[in-house]
């Protein structure tokens, strides 16, 4: 079974601070995807990135940077110097291949004090 | 533009009413998928579509229905035998299916309210 764990529910962080969003996941199988979307209050999903299971390279775009550790299931996401704009909820979400369902976190909720 | 639309933005159904929400894409993909989301949870799929006229069922399908007739449109009717169906609908396509790893693309979503 799959299962994707964000810890944290809610974070608030004062503007221009870095912040991390934790994901874990589980999965028995050796292929697999890995998603992180933002939802910001108007309520559309946003594709931020997707990362495959034989690719560890982190990730930089911008101010948004991504650790994928495969030894510890995890799969976290870090903002650079936050901005209000980046308040927002956060969902990570997996899913093996030749499956058809993508497996979501709770979301965590960051919340950036101008 | 190129992307995902869904109608209405609100929605407020009687108790007993059958309603449908709309959802049409115009990126040419293969697939789309109807979600769920409660408050504070992540998504749940309900259907799912990879070919037209073709669709099977997600994790929470009881008490909706789906027809896909054309590729760009995948329309969600929520049924009176759907318990407890307020909530945030999401509708999501992606080039190809899923099982390939291919990235989704939301719409803006339906909040939908029982009344």
């Amino acid at each position: 079974a799959q299962k994707v764990t964000q810890a944290q529910t809610e974070i608030s962080v004062v503007e221009k601070e870095d912040v991390t969003l934790d994901c874990v996941y589980e999965t028995r199988d050796t292929t697999y995807y890995l998603f992180w979307y933002k939802q910001p209050p108007s309520g559309e999903l946003v594709f931020l990135i997707r990362r495959n299971s034989f690719d560890e390279q982190n990730e930089i775009s911008g101010r948004y940077s991504w650790n994928f550790q495969k030894s510890t299931s995890s799969f976290n996401f870090t903002i650079t110097a936050s901005q209000v704009v980046d308040s927002a909820v956060y969902f990570c979400a997996l899913i093996v291949t030749g499956a058809n369902n993508l497996f979501f976190g709770t979301g965590t909720r960051l919340t950036v004090i101008p | 533009d190129g992307g995902i639309t869904q109608s209405p933005k609100y929605l407020f159904r009687k108790e007993g009413q059958n309603v449908t929400l709309s959802c049409e894409q115009n990126l040419n993909h293969d697939a789309m998928y109807w979600y769920r989301q409660d408050p504070g949870q992540g998504l749940r799929l309900i259907y799912y579509s990879q070919i037209v006229n073709d669709f099977q069922k997600g994790d929470i399908a009881e008490g909706y229905s789906v027809s896909r007739e054309k590729k760009e449109s995948f329309p969600l009717t929520v049924t009176s035998a759907q318990k407890n169906p307020t909530a945030f609908y999401l509708c999501a396509s992606s080039i190809m299916s899923l099982a390939g790893g291919y990235t989704q693309y939301f719409g803006p979503g339906t909040r939908l309210t029982v009344l």
